[in-house]
Parts: structure tokens; C-alpha cells; sequence
């Protein structure tokens, strides 16, 4: 059964530098997200993207966040310069085209420590 | 913004009893989807059931099924034969059938299951 993975599975960073999430959506999904997930506590909507642009975003997601479909498979979160309260579990997300778009399968996520 | 409320942090079930989830729900929206996620201690979460607002059935995969009382704004799910693998945090989620993507998410019970 198709699934959407994540890498890499754990990511340590010094607060200030740069991290890229990556995520492999199911190949045939059209509709990619990101969601996060504070230790403790709810899963956070952040992003959603569609045909090669942004159609939804949470306050969350600010200006040091960003995301890229950088080729035929790959879906990247982008945060630029990391802050302490940016770590959290990082869940990727993709669903299908309009029958099936309701559904959204997540990854295994990433879980981002900023020191 | 939509609400999803879970009021119990913890459950536990004695294995094969069965056990329900509570889940409730405020929207102004008339259609909409409301799904049940899984997630075990590998963190990856999954998807166990989904119900269409439109749809006066509960839907049923299984051992789980769900009393979607749309008059109530209410969604709970219900575990038949609890097994040990049931044991997981369960997330309750919105997504509007109109107005976005983004899924809005309760803050979970975690359910141990007792052997």
C-alpha cells in the first residue's frame, strides 16, 4: 500500500540555522500539507499546496517558513533561521484528486529539536 | 476557526471489552468530514475512520464504528474487541467540505488497553 514517507526521521539543529524537511507524498496525490505537533499537544495545520503554489496557510507558517515541490516527487518545509518553540513533531500530508481529496494519509514524521 | 474537543485525555479498556471515545465538534458549516486517526508509539498516524456530514449512517470499518450525531455536533468512536494493538493516542479531526483543506485536529485520548 502506497505511503508518504519522511526524512529524516530525527534532525538536531543549533536555534538560527537552516532545516529542510523532506517528504515523499503518494505518488499519484495532488494536494501536499504540513502539519506540526508540540510535544503535548495538538497537531497544528501549517500549509497546504496545490498545483505548484501555496493555497492555504496558517498564521504559523510566517515568513521563515517555506515549502517546494522541487521535482516530480519531493515536497520540502523550509524553516530559515530556527527558533527554540520550532521544535516539534513535523507531519507531511497528501491526498488525492477530487474523489479522494477529503482523505489525507500522513508520514511518519520528523521531530525537530532546536538547541 | 472550527473546534474539535476531546474531553478525555486518557481511556483505558480491559482487552476484548469495548471502549468508547468522545468526541465534539463546533461548526456552522452544514457539510463537512470528520475522520478518527490512530496514532501508536511509532508516531505515524492513521487513519481509521472517516464520515461524510451528508451521511445519516455511521460508518463502520471493522471493529470501530462511529455515533456521528450531527444535531449534537458529536463524534464518537467505538472500539468492539479492544486488542493490544489498539492501544495508541486517537486524534479526532475536521476538514470542511467547502472552505479549505486544512484538517482541524482535537488534542487526543490515549487509550491503554489492559490485558
Amino acid at each position: 500500500e502506497p505511503e508518504v514517507t519522511q526524512t529524516p526521521s530525527h534532525q538536531v539543529t543549533q536555534m538560527g540555522q537552516e532545516v529542510i524537511l523532506r517528504c515523499v507524498p503518494i505518488s499519484n496525490h495532488l494536494y501536499f500539507y504540513w502539519y506540526r505537533q508540540i510535544l503535548g499537544q495538538k497537531v497544528e495545520f501549517l500549509v497546504s499546496f496545490y498545483n505548484n503554489e501555496i493555497s492555504e496557510k496558517s498564521e504559523i507558517f510566517d515568513d521563515q517558513f517555506s515549502v517546494e515541490r522541487p521535482d516530480g516527487s519531493n515536497f520540502t518545509l523550509k524553516i530559515r533561521s530556527t527558533k527554540l518553540e520550532d521544535s516539534a513533531m513535523y507531519f507531511c500530508a497528501s491526498s488525492g484528486t477530487s474523489g479522494g481529496q477529503e482523505t489525507q494519509y500522513f508520514g511518519p514524521g520528523t521531530r525537530l529539536l532546536v538547541l | 476557526a472550527q473546534t474539535v474537543t476531546q474531553s478525555q485525555p486518557e481511556m483505558s479498556v480491559q482487552e476484548a471489552e469495548t471502549v468508547t471515545l468522545s468526541c465534539t465538534y463546533d461548526t456552522s458549516e452544514s457539510d463537512y468530514y470528520l475522520f478518527w486517526y490512530k496514532q501508536p508509539p511509532s508516531r505515524q498516524m492513521i487513519l481509521v475512520i472517516r464520515q461524510e456530514a451528508y451521511k445519516q449512517q455511521n460508518a463502520t470499518e471493522n471493529r470501530f464504528s462511529v455515533n456521528f450525531q450531527k444535531a449534537a455536533k458529536s463524534f464518537s468512536l467505538k472500539i468492539s474487541d479492544s486488542q493490544l494493538g489498539d492501544a495508541a493516542m486517537y486524534f479526532c479531526a475536521y476538514r470542511s467540505a467547502w472552505s479549505g483543506n486544512q484538517f482541524y485536529f482535537g488534542t487526543g485520548t490515549s487509550l491503554t488497553v489492559i490485558p
